[in-house]
């Protein structure tokens, strides 16, 4: 089945600086891989995804890039804002399948 | 407001008893799932289902059943809950295909003692 690896674990950012998730996923055959953001004590929100016949896809500060053929896909945030502050899951998904998720991004932005 | 509600947000049970988690949404969506999430262990696909009274094995399906007899509703059963089964559980739904994004509950913090 399909596995998702993410890193780094922790990220500390100065707010202003720009933050780098990058995740790897393991068959070829995954076509949708979104983004979930989970504030403490919240529920994980979607915040941005892509899908496999798309190599980019921005959102404001938010984008994804896609490497099919390295199997890996990043999240880029710019200009971090304190309230950037929040666990970040990466998933992956193969057509009638359910998502795989990466094991999670603690995103910290100081002022 | 589409929603996917977790009838309870906090729950306590004696090891060895059976526990029900249920999930209900109201955005007419054919999938819905469950997972676990326990700290650096991400989210973990317990059960998920594509249609009423149908149910497919995720990643970690030991210990636990689904059951799905309504479109809207999916309830995640502990048959004999365990220590090891303490956790928070999330339940969540989708629209059909392969490229929709999920929609969470809020989730059940259980603990079994």
């Amino acid at each position: 089945g399909e596995n998702v690896e993410q890193h780094p674990s922790t990220l500390s950012v100065q707010e202003g600086d720009s933050a780098v998730i990058k995740c790897t996923y393991s068959d070829s055959a995954s076509n949708y891989f979104p983004w979930y953001k989970q504030e403490l004590g919240k529920r994980p929100q979607l915040i941005i995804d892509i899908r496999s016949n798309v190599g980019e896809k921005k959102d404001q500060r938010i984008a994804v890039t896609l490497n099919k053929t390295a199997k890996h896909f990043s999240l880029h945030i710019t200009e971090t804002q304190p309230e950037d502050s929040a666990v970040y899951f990466c998933a992956a998904r193969m057509a009638g399948t359910a998502l795989i998720f990466g094991k999670g991004t603690t995103l910290s932005v100081s002022s | 407001d589409v929603k996917v509600t977790q009838s309870s947000r906090y729950l306590v049970k004696r090891t060895g008893e059976k526990v029900f988690l249920e999930c209900v949404q109201d955005m007419d969506h054919e999938n819905m799932f469950w997972y676990r999430q326990d700290p650096g262990l991400g989210l973990r696909l317990i059960y998920f289902s594509y249609d009423v009274k149908m149910k497919e094995k995720g990643d970690i399906p030991e210990g636990y059943s689904v059951s799905r007899e309504k479109k809207e509703r999916f309830s995640l059963i502990l048959e004999s809950a365990s220590t090891n089964q303490t956790s928070m559980y999330l339940c969540a739904s989708s629209r059909p295909g392969s490229n929709y994004g999920y929609t969470f509950g809020s989730g059940t913090r259980l603990t079994v003692v």
